[in-house]
């Protein structure tokens, strides 16, 4: 069974740095598109980054590039997704999710449960 | 604002039909597959349809999906309570190089 296991919830202050996790199970990892999924309270979802492990390949959408980085482990099937400096902004749940093998992915076929991320003074 | 345009909600009688509409361009949904989102509050989102109008197993054949050039289109059929949800359309955005979300639908089965 394909699962996408995620860290838990944190809590963090402006300008803090952060790292979040999603452990690919249950599939070949490297060769899946990982990406990330943004959901502020209340609102829609929104793409973040994606990552091809076994490349690495990296695609960011052009309203978060320079502001996280995505990375993968793929010695431990693992994705990341971090801060170096978060704003209150940032406040939202975050979801992993597993695409497809293809160039252009648009199919996302198992999400994690979510990660909630607070940023808070 | 949204790459992928949705109506913010829909709603209908249990057993009705309800069709939930995503518009895109050119270089979205005009060149690319387009695969739709359900989610339930609290809850992570799940594939509905991909490819345009395949549905992974376990997905009741109520739900279909359709495309014609830069719009594609969700039908419900046989509404149920349990329908309740926010929707969302999803695809490829080549000239952005990024994935790309409708603003979700909430649909109310009244």
């Amino acid at each position: 069974e394909v699962q996408l296991v995620q860290s838990g919830a944190e809590v963090k202050k402006p300008g803090e740095s952060l790292k979040i996790s999603c452990k690919g199970i249950g599939y070949s990892f490297t060769n899946n598109w990982i990406g990330w999924v943004r959901q502020r309270p209340g609102k829609g979802l929104e793409w973040v980054a994606i990552i091809r492990p076994g490349d690495p390949e990296t695609r960011y959408s052009p309203s978060f590039q320079g502001h996280v980085t995505i990375s993968a482990d793929k010695s431990i099937s693992t994705a990341y997704l971090q801060w170096n400096s978060l704003k209150a902004s940032d406040t939202a749940i975050y979801y992993c999710a597993r695409g497809g093998v293809v160039v252009e992915p648009t199919t996302w076929d198992h999400w994690g449960q979510g990660t909630l991320v607070t940023v808070s003074s | 604002q949204s790459v992928l345009t949705q109506p913010p909600s829909v709603s209908a009688a249990p057993g009705q039909k309800v069709t939930i509409s995503c518009s895109g361009s050119s270089s979205n949904i005009g060149r690319n597959y387009v695969s739709w989102y359900q989610q339930v509050p609290g809850t992570a989102p799940k594939v509905l349809i991909y490819d345009n109008n395949k549905r992974p197993s376990g997905i009741p054949d109520r739900f279909s999906g359709s495309k014609s050039g830069t719009s594609a289109t969700l039908g419900i059929t046989g509404l149920q309570t349990g329908d309740e949800a926010d929707y969302y359309c999803g695809t490829w955005d080549s000239s952005l190089s990024a994935g790309v979300f409708g603003g979700g639908t909430k649909l109310t089965v009244l």
